[in-house]
């Protein structure tokens, strides 16, 4: 248990579906990340949020939409996906700054199937 | 563009000793992190290096080379439960993570 919750850890959806997938970090953070993972590629990040403000979006398609409320929780919003988005979806947390080594800490991931 | 090196799957026994090398090119350096990845789990914080040597921590050693953009993770007495990916990272000059694409260690009794 890293105190990074991910819901739902299981998803299918077709490729004219709306879902959402949620994360929930019980650690006090104040940054807040989602990475995209497929098999035997590197983490992809794909949106950071610091103290709720996004700072990152690295090229990610519009069909992912990401919502911050608050520090503690973090929204993936899907919409019109694609075969080739189906992947393990991963949110971390982590204490930004801190002066150290400012270590994430993972949910245990959503696995994502479209069809 | 920048690189992080490491090889895609490894195999040892249990109760040897196993190295998991990760070469890195990226713009700039804060810092490299070790994480390991149980099938269908989240990543879990291993280890973590800004400053040339060793660091270890029980039975897992990291170690560092700023100069020749080189890091190894080290498993010493191998259990069947060390089965898992580990994943290097390195955080570059604007502080973003660049991340290995990970190494599958496959432990055999």
């Amino acid at each position: 248990e890293t105190g990074v919750t991910q819901t739902p850890r299981h998803l299918v959806m077709g490729m004219t579906n709306k879902k959402s997938l949620k994360c929930e970090q019980h650690l006090g953070h104040n940054a807040m990340y989602w990475y995209k993972q497929s098999a035997k590629k590197p983490l992809e990040l794909m949106f950071v949020y610091s103290l709720e403000e996004r700072v990152e979006n690295n090229s990610v398609p519009s069909r992912f939409s990401p919502e911050c409320p608050n520090s503690s929780h973090l929204f993936l919003h899907l919409h019109t996906l694609q075969p080739e988005d189906s992947a393990l979806y991963l949110c971390a947390s982590s204490q930004e700054p801190s002066g150290g080594a400012e270590t994430q800490y993972f949910g245990p991931g959503t696995r994502l199937l479209v069809l | 563009g920048q690189n992080i090196d490491q090889p895609t799957e490894m195999t040892a026994t249990e109760g040897a000793i196993v190295q998991i090398n990760c070469t890195y090119q990226t713009s700039g350096f804060n810092g490299l992190f070790w994480y390991q990845q149980h099938a269908g789990e989240a990543p879990t914080f291993l280890s973590y290096n800004v400053l040339d040597g060793l660091e270890e921590k029980g039975r897992f050693s990291s170690f560092l080379s700023r100069s020749k953009g080189y890091s190894y993770l080290l498993l010493k007495e191998l259990q069947m439960k060390d089965s898992a990916s580990y994943l290097c990272a390195v955080r570059d000059s604007n502080y973003q993570l660049i991340w290995g694409a990970g190494t599958k260690l496959i432990i055999k009794p």
